[in-house]
C-alpha cells in the first residue's frame, strides 16, 4: 500500500533561514503527491502539489520536485516568514489520500 | 477559494453518548466527502470515504456500527460517534472533494474535537 513518511519537527528558525522538510513515499504506481499546510486554529490547505515525475510544484514561495528515483518530495522554502509558522503534511493519492504525521515548523522573529 | 466547515469545533460528551459531527462544504457541491481520524502528534487516518446518496466506504479497522455516515446531500456529510468511550477521543477531519478550475480537489474542514470523559 501507500505510506508518507515525514521528518520529526518540531523545526525553529529564524526568519529568512531556508526551511527544508523531508518527505519520502512508498506507493504502488504513481499516485500525485501534495504538501498540505495547517496554521493554528485552520483546516488544512493544499500548499502545492505534483502529478507526475520531474513535475516541481510550488507557492508562497515553497517548492517540491517528485523525485520518482529517490521516492521524495521534499518541501524547501528560501527565506521563511513567521507567517509560515504552521504544520506541514505530506500526502500522496490520486483518490484516497495517505499522509505523513506533520511537521510543525515554527519562525522567531 | 472553497470553503468546507465544521461543527461543532468542539464537543466534550459522557461515555455511553451518541455525538454527531456536521461537514459542510459552503459554496460547492462534493459528491464524495472524506473523514479522518488524527490523534496527537499523528498523521491523519482516514476513516470512510462518502459518497452523496450511497453508503459510505469505510477502511479496514473502522467498525462502522461505531461511526455511522451519512452523506444526504451534495453540501452536507455527517459523522455520528455512537455510544462513544474515551478511547473515542480525537481530533475528526472532514474533506470534500470539489472543482478548482478543471482540477479535483480535496478541501478540508477545522476541524472537531471531541472528549469524552
Amino acid at each position: 500500500g501507500n505510506s508518507v513518511t515525514q521528518m520529526e519537527g518540531p523545526v525553529t528558525l529564524s526568519e529568512e533561514a531556508f526551511l527544508t522538510i523531508n518527505c519520502t513515499y512508498t506507493a504502488t504506481g504513481y499516485p500525485s503527491l501534495f504538501w498540505y499546510v495547517q496554521y493554528p486554529g485552520e483546516g488544512l490547505q493544499l500548499l502545492l502539489k505534483a502529478t507526475k515525475a520531474d513535475d516541481k510544484g510550488s507557492n508562497k514561495g515553497f517548492e517540491a520536485t517528485y523525485r520518482k528515483e529517490t521516492t521524495s518530495f521534499h518541501l524547501e522554502k528560501g527565506s521563511v516568514q513567521v507567517s509560515d509558522s504552521a504544520v506541514y503534511f505530506c500526502a500522496l493519492g490520486d483518490y484516497k489520500l495517505s499522509f505523513g504525521a506533520g511537521t510543525t515548523v515554527t519562525v522567531r522573529a | 477559494g472553497a470553503v468546507v466547515s465544521q461543527h461543532p469545533s468542539w464537543v466534550i460528551c459522557k461515555s455511553g453518548t451518541s455525538v454527531k459531527i456536521e461537514c459542510r462544504s459552503l459554496d460547492f457541491q462534493a459528491t464524495t466527502m472524506f473523514w479522518y481520524r488524527q490523534f496527537p502528534k499523528q498523521s491523519l487516518m482516514l476513516m470512510a470515504t462518502s459518497n452523496e446518496g450511497s453508503k459510505a466506504t469505510y477502511e479496514q479497522g473502522v467498525e462502522k456500527d461505531k461511526f455511522l455516515i451519512n452523506h444526504a446531500s451534495l453540501t452536507l456529510s455527517t459523522l455520528t460517534v455512537t455510544s462513544a468511550h474515551p478511547e473515542d477521543s480525537s481530533f475528526y477531519i472532514c474533506s470534500a472533494k470539489g472543482l478548482a478550475g478543471d482540477q479535483e480537489t480535496q478541501y478540508f474542514g477545522p476541524g472537531t474535537r471531541l472528549l469524552v470523559l
